[in-house]
């Protein structure tokens, strides 16, 4: 079934570094997502894609539909402290008489002041 | 409330306890998830419901899970005879219209089974 992969599992910044984390499948996906977690609570979304090559941003952060449909990725510029967190990846596709959505196992950010 | 709410945000349950974990949705929202999420790991579906419908609960691990939105609002998700590999936390999200894009989470609820 649909799986996907986040790259990398976890980083260390230095506040003021820029940030670039990927997604990845062997599968085609309709839509990707990127959410950001934080300790205790839900994941928040941060940005939508809806079409491949969409590149789409939201502040300092900045999302990328990739043109196979089957990518993704996630950059941050100039990281601040409360940019600490974890970041997921979800895929949206149709499944059966619905759209499904599946989460990537996240990235772990730590940003050092 | 304005956000997806969850209760108990904490259940402690000795093995073979039957629990039931409560979502409220967005007043409004059409489709309501459940994702099972362990330590260190990203939610995995568990089961999507489309006002009362239930349309899909193949991510359901076992028998002893069962989810429920009678009137297409609240929901329950109910876990018969707790195992310990049942601990994690049981996120509920509600989205505007059919599918999870864009979808509001709650806070979760944590269950540890002792």
């Amino acid at each position: 079934g649909q799986q996907l992969n986040q790259s990398p599992q976890s980083m260390f910044i230095q506040e003021g570094e820029d940030v670039s984390m990927n997604c990845t499948s062997s599968s085609i996906f309709n839509t990707w997502l990127w959410y950001k977690q934080d300790p205790g609570e839900g994941p928040v979304l941060l940005i939508a894609l809806y079409k491949a090559g969409e590149l789409t941003s939201n502040g300092r952060l900045t999302a990328q539909f990739g043109i196979t449909r089957k990518d993704s990725f996630l950059n941050i510029s100039v990281s601040i402290p409360s940019d600490v967190g974890i970041y997921f990846c979800a895929g949206q596709y149709w499944k059966t008489s619905y759209d499904k959505v599946i989460f990537g196992p996240g990235t772990s950010l730590s940003v050092i002041p | 409330g304005a956000g997806v709410s969850q209760s108990p945000r904490y259940k402690v349950a000795k093995r073979g306890q039957d629990v039931a974990l409560r979502c409220d949705p967005i007043s409004g929202h059409v489709s309501l998830f459940w994702y099972q999420q362990a330590l260190g790991q990203g939610p995995e579906f568990l089961t999507y419901f489309q006002n009362e419908a239930q349309l899909d609960k193949s991510g359901l691990p076992s028998d002893r899970f069962f989810a429920e939105r009678p009137e297409g609002s609240v929901s329950t998700l109910k876990i018969q005879r707790t195992q310990q590999e049942d601990s994690a936390v049981y996120l509920c999200a509600s989205s505007l219209e059919q599918g999870g894009a864009e979808a509001f989470f709650g806070q979760g609820t944590r269950l540890t089974v002792v």
